[in-house]
């Protein structure tokens, strides 16, 4: 079975621009997670989707948003970037949402860089 | 207000020995506790879980355990080896909410 796979792997953006970010999981997985780490920071839980919603959302502001499509492949954007959202972006995926007994497996990562 | 503590940003073990990574949690709701091992340029890797309702979980080399009255968990790892450098994060959760991560720790094994 393919991993997670996330496209683009880098990417250099200029401030106030958007980023698109797009995230495939694993054949069969529906539930589909973001995460931004920053150094220092560890992992920061963005949102979460299952079956094309929105089941969990991160402690983050509206300028970062995303969606899931019927294929299970989803998309995270960012609005008007900011230096400080210069991150790696990791996607996860699993069979089933948030749950106990069901590991999340990552992909690669992109890694975002706002100048 | 981190829910998910790991203490020591680096650690620095000697080939063959024993390797010990910390984690202090402040949620007593959580009731799922994992490790991931990251590797640069790569996302996370599963190692190794327990459920609250357990005090050690043993997989291979990889064993940990958790004291729910001291809201503390740890990974040894023994005999360390020099592939095993890399970041740990601990992660827990409580019920159906997404996984909240520590910060990580990084271990060097030094051949």
């Amino acid at each position: 079975k393919a991993g997670v796979t996330q496209t683009p792997r880098y990417l250099i953006k200029t401030r106030g621009q958007q980023v698109t970010l797009s995230c495939s999981p694993i054949s069969g997985h529906r539930s589909v997670s973001w995460y931004q780490q920053t150094p220092g920071q560890g992992l920061q839980f963005l949102f979460e989707y299952f079956s094309e919603t929105q089941r969990n959302k991160g402690n983050f502001p509206g300028r970062f948003s995303g969606r899931q499509f019927s294929n299970s492949r989803s998309e995270m954007n960012v609005s008007t970037l900011e230096l400080g959202d210069s991150a790696l972006y990791l996607c996860a995926s699993r069979s089933l949402p948030s749950g106990r007994g069901y590991e999340q497996y990552f992909g690669p990562g992109t890694r975002l860089t706002v100048t | 207000d981190q829910q998910v503590k790991q203490n020591s940003p680096s650690l620095s073990v000697q080939e063959g020995r024993i390797s010990i990574l910390n984690c202090d949690y402040t949620n007593s709701m959580f009731d799922y506790f994992l490790w991931y091992k990251k590797y640069p340029a790569e996302g996370p890797t599963f190692l190794i879980s327990i459920s609250s309702i357990k005090d050690k979980n043993e997989d291979g080399r990889f064993t940990v355990f958790l004291n729910k009255s001291a809201k503390h968990l740890s990974l040894h790892i023994v005999p360390s080896q020099p592939g095993d450098s890399a970041v740990y994060f601990c992660a827990a959760s409580e019920g159906n909410t997404p996984l909240v991560f520590g910060k990580g720790t990084r271990l060097s094994v030094i051949a």
